[in-house]
């Protein structure tokens, strides 16, 4: 089956500082890649969506200038928290989809759990 | 707007034990349904998905649910439970599948 990577899986960092997180489509180009993110015991919530060479669509009270949004290429998604605060802290979730016959299926990557300290 | 609630956070089961995971939602149009699955350490997997036609459908590892237009449910069920199920279970509705709403998931833990 197609398979989404993250990277990296945890990460420290301290205030003010920023964080990369890079999602990846190993075996399948992916038109549409997701992030969202996960509270504790609380669904994901979508926070933008991105399409391959195109500027991402954020969700409403997302700022777009704080989690900054890089879908360069068919495999390869990136999103940089700017200036991370410890509220930013929480589990980043990225799905991809390939499109076409394809448009229903997400493929989740494993997640990357930031503590911004 | 969409909304799914899950109304069960955690289930614990014993093995062989049947199962059900439930799962409600809230919209005006029509949509179409998801349920993933968590296992620790691991990205979400579709066990199964609901866009039209029969009302109940088949998914990976015997899973089965069913879509309920009146009650704005669709249930997930295992006749029969084994270890390797303990996981978390989120379902979620999208309209257009470029939006997905998820549920709070719910923790199946199997017991032996």
């Amino acid at each position: 089956g197609a398979v989404v990577s993250q990277h990296p899986s945890r990460v420290i960092c301290k205030s003010g500082t920023s964080v990369k997180i890079e999602c990846r489509s190993l075996d399948f180009q992916a038109t549409t890649m997701f992030w969202y993110r996960q509270f504790p015991k609380k669904s994901l919530m979508l926070m933008a969506t991105s399409n391959e060479g195109s500027k991402a669509t954020y969700e409403q009270g997302v700022e777009k200038d704080k989690f900054l949004i890089n879908h360069a290429s068919l495999t390869l998604s990136t999103l940089t928290v700017t200036s991370a605060h410890p509220e930013d802290s929480s589990f980043y979730i990225c799905s991809a989809s390939s499109g076409g016959a394809s448009t229903d299926t997400q493929y989740f990557g494993p997640g990357t759990r930031l503590t911004v300290l | 707007a969409q909304s799914v609630t899950q109304l069960d956070s955690q289930v614990p089961v014993f093995e062989e034990a049947p199962v059900e995971l439930r799962c409600n939602y809230s919209s005006s149009v029509s949509v179409y349904l998801f349920w993933y699955v968590q296992y620790p350490n691991q990205g979400l997997q579709l066990l199964l998905k609901y866009l039209s036609g029969s009302t109940l459908v088949k998914g990976i590892n015997g899973f089965e649910a069913e879509f309920n237009k009146s009650q704005t449910s669709f249930h997930l069920r295992k006749p029969s439970v084994h270890i390797s199920d303990t996981a978390e279970y989120f379902c979620a509705v999208s309209y257009n599948f470029n939006k997905f709403y998820f549920g709070s998931g719910t923790k199946l833990n199997v017991k032996p």
